[in-house]
């Protein structure tokens, strides 16, 4: 069984502040997502991560795939309160790419 | 597009009760899953189903059963209830790696 595990499990900061919250395993994955799940909602896809070294930014976060495609990372510049939410990173294997397997997820508060 | 839907999104059962969850799609995807998220667990897959008239077991399927008669849809049932079967349950719908998640249902099992 292929695992991922995320921290911090919890984190809470002040607006503006930085972050970086990690998703690691001893599996390999063909590809890494993210993911933000706000209250009472379902996740919501941030971005995929396929090459191993690739580093990808959507406006104030930055996305890391480790190079040996067994880890990641985001990290979020100068958090706001709307980043909050619960963040999920999620791996697909092998010949499965259709089925992914999650981590426990990051919740986060950003408060004002 | 609605994306995916998902009804009900609240019930509450009896112990040893039965119901079915409805999940819809619109986009035509050829994959349904159907995930239940507990605290401190993250999202656990249940069953999914790989095209129309298909299904396969995924982490978590006991006491669950699923059909998908139709491309669009993919029922989630529980024959009998059980306390431990209290969760929130996501259906998601993909056509690759990227998954479409419905809004949820909340379920409570007394």
């Amino acid at each position: 069984t292929q695992l991922l595990e995320q921290s911090p499990q919890f984190l809470s900061i002040q607006e503006g502040e930085n972050l970086t919250v990690y998703c690691n395993s001893s599996s390999v994955f063909s590809s890494l997502q993210w993911y933000r799940q706000e209250p009472g909602e379902g996740p919501v896809l941030l971005v995929t991560v396929v090459t191993g070294g690739e580093v990808k930014k959507l406006k104030r976060l930055t996305f890391q795939f480790g190079d040996a495609r067994k880890d990641s990372s985001l990290h979020i510049t100068a958090a706001q309160p709307g980043d909050t939410g619960l963040y999920l990173c999620a791996g697909a294997s092998g010949g499965s790419n259709y089925k992914l397997t999650f981590g426990k997820g990051t919740l986060l508060t950003v408060n004002p | 597009n609605a994306g995916v839907t998902q009804t009900p999104k609240f019930r509450v059962l009896k112990t040893g009760q039965s119901m079915t969850l409805l999940c819809a799609q619109d986009m035509n995807h050829e994959y349904m899953y159907w995930y239940r998220q507990d605290p401190g667990m993250g999202l656990r897959l249940i069953h999914y189903s790989v095209g129309e008239g298909t299904t396969a077991k995924g982490e978590v399927p006991d006491g669950y059963n699923v059909s998908r008669l139709k491309k669009q849809n993919f029922l989630l049932g529980l024959e009998s209830a059980a306390p431990s079967q209290t969760s929130v349950y996501f259906c998601a719908s993909s056509q690759s790696n990227e998954q479409f998640f419905g809004p949820g249902t909340r379920l409570t099992v007394l």
